[in-house]
């Protein structure tokens, strides 16, 4: 079974608008991690934004903030005041346990942002 | 910034060809990844390392050979290239725990 779901392949979003990222996850620990990436098409992954399991407050990070209920297995990422330098794919991931298994990532949104 | 090299950024080579992509980190840290991942995809776990001698295989199953002699190097082989393994390989690092995990810039390989 998949550990990360994104249903979202490909997303549009007028500039200036927000726009949330959907993200599920699937784990039978208490305690995990959940990592939000963003991709451009030059390849590079760049960390955007980090969720502790345990964490009560949603993560936020600028124009980013995460969106985070534990009870529905859910952390979607919300962008605020889209850019166009926002286009790019966007993944979530997890890590599990007490944090030494590699990050398992989603399948990615493709974000387009339009003028 | 992240302190994580490989090399070389992209390669073009025949069928049956041996090649090594190299991974490098300075920033000390134990943990270390390769993922493979075809343009606009999921990224697959290939192999990672916990610390020196340390070598374990991912979910994708692959004909690539990793070793970690040092910690700051980890190097993944092709025996023998085929054109399936045209594809993105991405390195990555980190400390540990729920850390932030780093990325290198990538080696894009295209097998004739």
């Amino acid at each position: 079974a998949q550990k990360i779901t994104q249903t979202q392949p490909g997303m549009f979003v007028q500039e200036k608008e927000a726009v949330t990222l959907d993200c599920t996850y699937d784990t039978s620990d208490q305690s995990y991690g959940l990592f939000w990436y963003k991709q451009p098409s030059s390849g590079e992954m760049i960390f955007l934004i980090y969720q502790g399991s345990y964490d009560e407050q949603n993560a936020t990070e600028g124009r980013y903030s995460l969106n985070f209920q534990k009870a529905r297995k859910s952390a979607n990422l919300v962008i605020s005041a889209s850019q166009l330098g926002d286009s790019a794919m966007y993944f979530c991931a997890m890590r599990e346990g007490p944090g030494n298994t590699p990050l398992v990532f989603g399948k990615g949104t493709r974000l387009s942002v339009i003028a | 910034e992240a302190d994580i090299y490989q090399t070389p950024r992209y390669l073009v080579i025949g069928t049956g060809k041996k090649i090594t992509l190299e991974c490098s980190q300075t920033m000390g840290h134990d943990k270390m990844y390769w993922y493979q991942q075809d343009p606009g995809m999921e990224l697959h776990l290939i192999h990672y390392s916990y610390g020196v001698n340390s070598t374990e295989k991912g979910d994708l199953s692959s004909e690539s050979t990793v070793s970690r002699i040092r910690t700051e190097h980890f190097p993944l082989t092709l025996e023998s290239a085929r054109p399936s393994h045209t594809s993105q390989y991405l390195c990555a690092s980190n400390l540990g725990g729920y850390n932030e995990q780093f990325f290198g810039p990538g080696t894009r390989l295209t097998v004739l």
